[in-house]
């Protein structure tokens, strides 16, 4: 069965502090990884789609990863503005499907 | 930039009540997604389109019908709605590179 993993469920970093958020999936093809930022009582919003192992992508201070089983955004010297829930999701090949994670809650600390 | 947009951002309905949720997206897109969102279940997807009339049941259909007539146009509806369709209803299309932009959700509850 699809699923998608993500940890941990909540964050908390000081301005400037770097880390990096996990999410491992297991599908039975990849079409797709992808990361979203969702801010408190809104929609969420596309950050990144990842196809395959060793693919990085970067959007100012965040990168995203991807391995054969994960992915990690990584978040370097983060500042208040970057706190949201990121979410990411998986498409598996042959449908239109998407399976989400339940997401992390950043929060940064000024 | 696309947009898609959702009639409502909150709306306070009785149990039993028929409820219309609607969204339009502005940039031709073929897919579109109904998804509701609930704390520490992520996004469950209950019906997506993949033309105008076509439709697809999600993971969780019971209690909801859809409708597409035009292709920018795609409607949920709740044909009796029950105090577990409380939740945060998201409605997506599907870009070229298969990403999904969201709408701003409505926020539906059920008294």
């Amino acid at each position: 069965e699809d699923q998608v993993t993500q940890s941990p469920e909540a964050l908390r970093l000081q301005e400037g502090e770097s880390s990096s958020l996990n999410c491992s999936y297991t599908v039975s093809g990849l079409r797709g990884l992808f990361w979203y930022r969702q801010d408190p009582g809104k929609g969420p919003e596309f950050l990144f789609t990842l196809y395959s192992a060793g693919e990085e992508k970067e959007k100012e201070r965040l990168k995203a990863t991807l391995t054969k089983k994960e992915s990690f955004l990584h978040i370097t010297a983060p500042k208040p503005e970057d706190s949201a829930t990121y979410l990411c999701a998986v498409r598996d090949s042959g449908t239109y499907k998407y399976i989400f994670g339940t997401g992390t809650r950043l929060k940064v600390l000024a | 930039d696309v947009k898609v947009t959702q009639s409502s951002r909150y709306l306070v309905k009785r149990t039993g009540e028929k409820v219309f949720l609607e969204c339009v997206q502005d940039m031709d897109h073929e897919n579109m997604f109904w998804y509701r969102q609930d704390p520490g279940l992520g996004l469950r997807l209950i019906y997506f389109s993949y033309d105008v009339k076509m439709k697809e049941k999600g993971d969780i259909p019971e209690g909801y019908s859809v409708s597409r007539e035009k292709k920018e146009r795609f409607s949920l509806i709740l044909e009796s709605a029950s105090t577990n369709q409380t939740s945060m209803y998201l409605c997506a299309s599907l870009g070229t590179a298969n990403e999904q932009f969201f709408g701003p959700g409505t926020r539906l509850t059920v008294l």
